[in-house]
């Protein structure tokens, strides 16, 4: 099992430029879910996907984010335009069944930084 | 989101040393979850606890669901340094949504 995969592993892209994360779920699991961390804030749920559907986004922080599952084996994660603000690290988890009976089981993450 | 009140925030161990952490919140959970993240990693899961009163066992590690369903504990015994990293309490009430600690950052003395 290669576990979540999510690339890049590091981003470095100047305010106002297109930036998109990508995420491969573990085979199977049907739930994804992205997560920003901070020192500031910690973890936090951006979006949680459902079957391919978006179930919740209510963690989006604004316009500029968006994210897409086009199909079981695939997300992305688009911030247009980045700001410096949206310095991070962000994760991608998926799990089978929705919740936690299998546990999320989270990738290495994306550390992006906006100059 | 509920919120987690995680601590201690950080600790310094020495090596062979029992460890614990703890985790209380204001709401109710179903389920309570233990993780650790390594620099440059996700977390990854330790234990996973879904009753209230529940000790659960991982190795070195122990946990405990709370009666209250409030909080939870973690235990490491006889630490070692590999056990260096943040850990992470989580609690879900729904069936989807975790709400995660601020962390805990071990740190083993030398």
């Amino acid at each position: 099992d290669a576990g979540v995969i999510q690339s890049p592993r590091h981003e470095v892209t100047e305010m106002g430029q297109e930036v998109t994360l990508r995420c491969k779920p573990i085979s199977g699991h049907n739930s994804l879910f992205w997560y920003r961390q901070t020192m500031m804030r910690g973890l936090e749920l951006l979006i949680y996907f459902n079957n391919n559907v978006p179930i919740d986004d209510s963690g989006m922080p604004e316009d500029r984010f968006s994210a897409k599952m086009p199909n079981a084996s695939f997300s992305t994660l688009k911030i247009q335009p980045s700001e410096p603000r949206d310095s991070a690290v962000y994760f991608c988890a998926s799990s089978r069944i929705r919740g936690v009976i299998s546990g999320y089981t989270f990738g290495s993450g994306t550390r992006l930084t906006v100059v | 989101g509920q919120q987690l009140n995680q601590s201690p925030q950080s600790m310094f161990i020495q090596e062979g040393e029992d460890v614990s952490m703890n985790c209380t919140s204001s709401s109710i959970f179903n389920t309570w979850l233990w993780y650790k993240q390594d620099p440059g990693e996700g977390p990854v899961l330790l234990i996973a606890l879904y009753k209230a009163g529940e000790l659960t066992s991982n190795g070195r590690l122990t946990a405990q669901f709370g009666i209250t369903r409030k909080d939870s504990f973690l235990n490491i015994s006889a630490s070692i340094p590999s056990d260096v990293g943040i850990y992470f309490c989580a609690g879900q009430f729904n069936d989807y949504k975790l709400s995660f600690g601020a962390g805990t950052t071990v740190t083993v003395r030398a």
